[in-house]
């Protein structure tokens, strides 16, 4: 069965140190997402991809974050100087066709920063 | 701005018990989605609907557009059951899914 795969499982990162999650969606959806997941809270969106730009993005979505595509298999999510508070599980996700069709989720990254 | 709220946020109950947990969202979606997470903090969808009812084994989901609500129903629960369960919502005009908070369920044997 088709899946979601992300790599790392776990990243440790000093504080400022820039840090890029990659996740390979399921090869004929056509929408990415990136979601996030602080500790004991509810999973919160960052911003979705399609036709290799962001279509939508959340207020915590800020210059810090950027997202990219850059061999037609991989998605990535770069933070570019990571906070204390950036310590999350980031998710990836993938749909055939965005709006109401069912989204796939990988297993998961988790990024803690200290 | 759609709020998705769940209950209970936990959950524990002996082997064999039927098991009911409900979501409620404040705006028209276009689609609402359950979702199981793991431990180990991997999310697996278990159903997407937008109307009616879905059964999948021993998992049943259904919805009710007019209410705004929609439950997730476990029959003859089991300890592999246990995790957390959580409902998104999915909302016209953007991929986006908003999240509940998600209820942790614990099947004790």
């Amino acid at each position: 069965e088709p899946e979601v795969t992300q790599t790392p499982s776990h990243q440790v990162t000093q504080m400022g140190q820039e840090v890029i999650l990659r996740c390979v969606p399921i090869s004929n959806h056509l929408y990415f997402y990136w979601y996030r997941q602080i500790l004991g809270q509810k999973v919160e969106f960052l911003v979705s991809f399609y036709n290799n730009e962001i279509s939508e993005k959340s207020e915590i979505f800020d210059d810090q974050f950027s997202v990219e595509r850059p061999d037609g298999s991989n998605f990535t999510l770069k933070i570019r100087s990571t906070k204390l508070e950036d310590s999350a599980m980031y998710f990836c996700a993938s749909s055939f066709f965005g709006v109401g069709t069912e989204a796939f989720f990988g297993q998961g990254t988790r990024l803690t920063v200290v | 701005k759609n709020e998705v709220e769940q209950s209970p946020q936990n959950l524990t109950a002996q082997e064999g018990e039927f098991i009911t947990i409900n979501c409620s969202y404040s705006v028209g979606i276009s689609a609402l989605h359950w979702l199981q997470q793991h431990p180990g903090g991997g999310i697996v969808s278990l159903f997407m609907l937008s109307s009616g009812k879905k059964k999948h084994g021993r998992l049943i989901a259904t919805i009710n557009i007019q209410e705004k609500h929609s439950s997730l129903h476990i029959t003859a629960s089991h300890p592999r059951d246990s995790a957390v369960y959580i409902c998104a919502a999915s909302n016209f005009g953007n991929e986006k899914l908003t999240f509940g908070t998600g209820t942790r369920l614990t099947i004790i044997p």
